[in-house]
């Protein structure tokens, strides 16, 4: 039973680019949810992804957008990259029918420079 | 929104107790989480509680108090292994779904021999 999987893992982007980052949820799941992780700190939700549609969302700008795919995948978009951006980014998934579950890809490194 | 304040860090010896505290103020409670990860890895899940009491799980237990906004997490017999950051998270109250969650900045536990 494949895990929450990400790519890419690691990714050096220059200020002012924009970025995709991809998920592919556990096997069954059917929301997604995205943070942000600074070094040293706990993750900071982003947003949430249920049924194609942005649901929740978190104290982050336009900048960060994002997709839901008919598969239940997941794409979050940075656009216009500020060096504060650099920071571990987590997606994770979970069943819309469960309280709790909630499980955690390995994250995506991002370094803006 | 919420604040959830969780000590830095905590030291203890092999084969000891270590209680990780963690207090929290919510406009709208809906369980609290505790995970646990290691440097460079994915959080993963540890315990789950949503009414006030103690829930147990192996060497790990969990405490809640939902009129103090207090939660607890004691880990007994520490082993080498549990070295780790260890979060404290609580889920928001929300119309259309279980909610989102809120992390705390993570307590670092290391674990001496």
């Amino acid at each position: 039973d494949a895990g929450v999987t990400q790519s890419p893992t690691h990714l050096i982007k220059t200020r002012g680019q924009q970025v995709t980052l991809r998920c592919s949820p556990k096997s069954g799941h059917d929301t997604v949810s995205w943070y942000q992780q600074a070094l040293g700190q706990g993750p900071q939700f982003i947003f949430q992804y249920y049924e194609e549609e942005e649901r929740q969302r978190g104290n982050f700008p336009d900048r960060f957008s994002g997709h839901q795919f008919p598969n239940y995948s997941s794409e979050l978009n940075v656009n216009a990259l500020l060096l504060g951006d650099s920071a571990l980014y987590l997606c994770a998934s979970s069943l819309e029918s469960s309280s709790y579950e909630q499980y955690f890809g390995p994250g995506t490194r991002l370094t803006v420079t | 929104g919420q604040n959830i304040d969780q000590p830095t860090e905590m030291t203890a010896t092999e084969g000891a107790i270590v209680q990780i505290n963690c207090t929290y103020q919510t406009s709208g409670f809906n369980g609290l989480f505790w995970y646990q990860q290691h440097a460079g890895e994915a959080p993963t899940f540890l315990s789950y509680n949503v009414l006030d009491g103690l829930e147990e799980k192996g060497r790990f237990s969990s405490f809640l108090s939902r009129s103090k906004g207090y939660s607890y997490l004691l880990l007994k017999e520490l082993q080498m292994k549990d070295s780790a950051s260890y979060l404290c998270a609580v889920r928001e109250v929300a119309t259309d779904s279980w909610g989102k969650f809120q992390f705390g900045a993570g307590t670092q536990v290391v674990v001496t021999p």
